[in-house]
């Protein structure tokens, strides 16, 4: 099966900070990749898909990239309500596999 | 507006059952695969089950495989998850979700508790 692997696991950043999260794959998966936002006791929620679509509704201050193995989540200018834990997940083909998280603290 | 409600959880002994129900709305539930996720308490996310749109396949991770059937019933807008021959490893907060073709899920539901203890 195809690992996910986030780095960091967790980080604090400013209000206004550019922050920038990585997840690997440990082989290639295309572009297929999603990532997702999880505050506690909320229900996660879709951020980007197709590893740099942006959900319709999300802030453009979040952008994805990359493809094959390394992908990446930016946030432009970090906000007061993104702290959260924030995880990729391997799209299209079962098992649909997630990172092990990456904690947002403010 | 899409919701989806999940109900049922509570608390199992080892060994034991549980059937969680999420009732969907605000979209033509008999078009989409549906899937369950789960995240145990202090943990990352974890995907369960798949359900085609017509309930004719049907997708499990491994270590629930033989113990837990997704099913659906498009005439009531709901997913199902029988839970069976349940373990402590079990014990999660289940999401229900949406599951689109491209293999993402949107939108998810609140979940629901399940804590499987003696």
């Amino acid at each position: 099966d195809i690992q996910m692997t986030q780095s960091p696991s967790s980080l604090s950043a400013s209000v206004g900070d550019r922050v920038t999260i990585t997840c690997r794959a440990s082989q290639s998966i295309s572009s297929y990749l999603a990532w997702y936002q999880k505050k506690p006791g909320k229900a996660p929620k879709l951020l980007i898909y197709a590893a740099s679509s942006l959900q319709s509704g999300v802030p453009s201050r979040f952008s994805g990239s990359g493809s094959g193995t390394d992908f990446t989540l930016t946030i432009s200018s970090l906000q007061p309500e993104d702290s959260a834990t924030y995880y990729c997940q391997r799209t299209y083909s079962t098992p649909l596999t997630f990172g092990g998280g990456t904690k947002v603290e403010i | 507006e899409v919701q989806l409600v999940e109900s049922g959880g509570g608390l199992v002994q080892p060994g034991g059952s549980l059937r969680l129900s999420c009732a969907a709305s605000g979209f033509t539930f008999s078009s989409y695969w549906m899937s369950w996720v789960r995240q145990a308490p202090g943990k990352g996310l974890e995907w369960v089950a798949n359900i085609k749109e017509d309930g004719s396949e049907k997708y499990y991770v491994d270590s629930v495989k033989g113990r837990f059937t997704i099913s659906r019933d498009n005439a009531k807008s709901s997913v199902y998850l029988q839970m069976n021959s349940l373990r402590a490893e079990d014990t999660a907060v289940y999401y229900c979700a949406r599951y689109w073709g491209g293999g993402w899920f949107d939108p998810w539901g609140q979940g629901t508790l399940v804590t499987v203890s003696s």
